[in-house]
């Protein structure tokens, strides 16, 4: 079993639906990041939090530290929108493991 | 500041040659990653440095592979020989302080490395 789950594995949805995907970790913390990762390759540090919630444009992360749950909400989703989004966790002992990561693709 | 950028952005390579692929961190950063990304895997650590030194190399998969980082503006990752299976692509990534991506983390584009 992975330490870092995310779901779903793929998602897709209708342009202007609110989009949540979500990652699960099985061991503390320091820190969680979410990624997105384009088509062509190019990855991008969307948020880091270790509590509470950030929010960025139409994206907002939230974290739960004593469920050991974050998640990443799209509102309004669009079709560029669609994008490997993968969480991370920079575990207490310092190292940093990744999520499978969730296929999102926002149909017009 | 151009971002973290590595090359080449292809490589195709013969199985038993020898491949290098190199990153110049943002201007600033002390700390740089290096990650491999298969399907079968996902995202992985490789090895990361802080002030040019090598801190944890832990997710070097073996001998084969070695990295360095001669000054704070360059780093290489050598596969020497390189094997069909170590076709993935590599990224690249720097912070400005910290171990890990306790700070907000800055990817190259990534090499896609093909072993044939």
């Amino acid at each position: 079993k992975n330490e870092v789950e995310q779901s779903p594995q793929n998602l897709t949805a209708q342009e202007g639906e609110f989009i949540t995907i979500n990652c699960s970790y099985s061991v503390g913390i320091s820190a969680l990041h979410w990624l997105q990762q384009h088509p062509g390759g190019g990855i991008v540090s969307l948020f880091m939090l270790s509590s509470g919630k950030k929010k960025h444009g139409r994206l907002i992360a939230t974290i739960n530290i004593q469920e050991k749950h974050s998640s990443l909400h799209i509102t309004a989703s669009h079709p560029r929108d669609s994008a490997v989004y993968i969480c991370a966790a920079t575990l207490d002992q310092g190292n940093l493991i990744f999520g499978k990561g969730t296929k999102l693709s926002v149909k017009p | 500041d151009a971002g973290v950028i590595q090359s080449p952005r292809h490589e195709v390579t013969e199985m038993g040659q020898e491949v290098t692929l190199r990153c110049k961190p943002i201007s600033g950063h002390n700390s740089l990653f290096w990650y491999r990304q298969t399907m079968m895997r996902g995202l992985e650590l490789l090895i990361y440095f802080n002030n040019n030194v090598p801190i944890d190399d832990s997710g070097m998969p073996e001998d084969r592979f070695s990295a360095k980082m001669p000054n704070a503006s360059f780093s290489t990752l050598k596969i020497q020989p390189s094997e069909p299976r170590d076709s993935a692509v590599y990224f690249c990534a720097s912070t400005p302080i910290g171990k890990n991506l306790n700070t907000e983390a800055f990817f190259g584009q990534g090499t896609r490395l093909t072993v044939v």
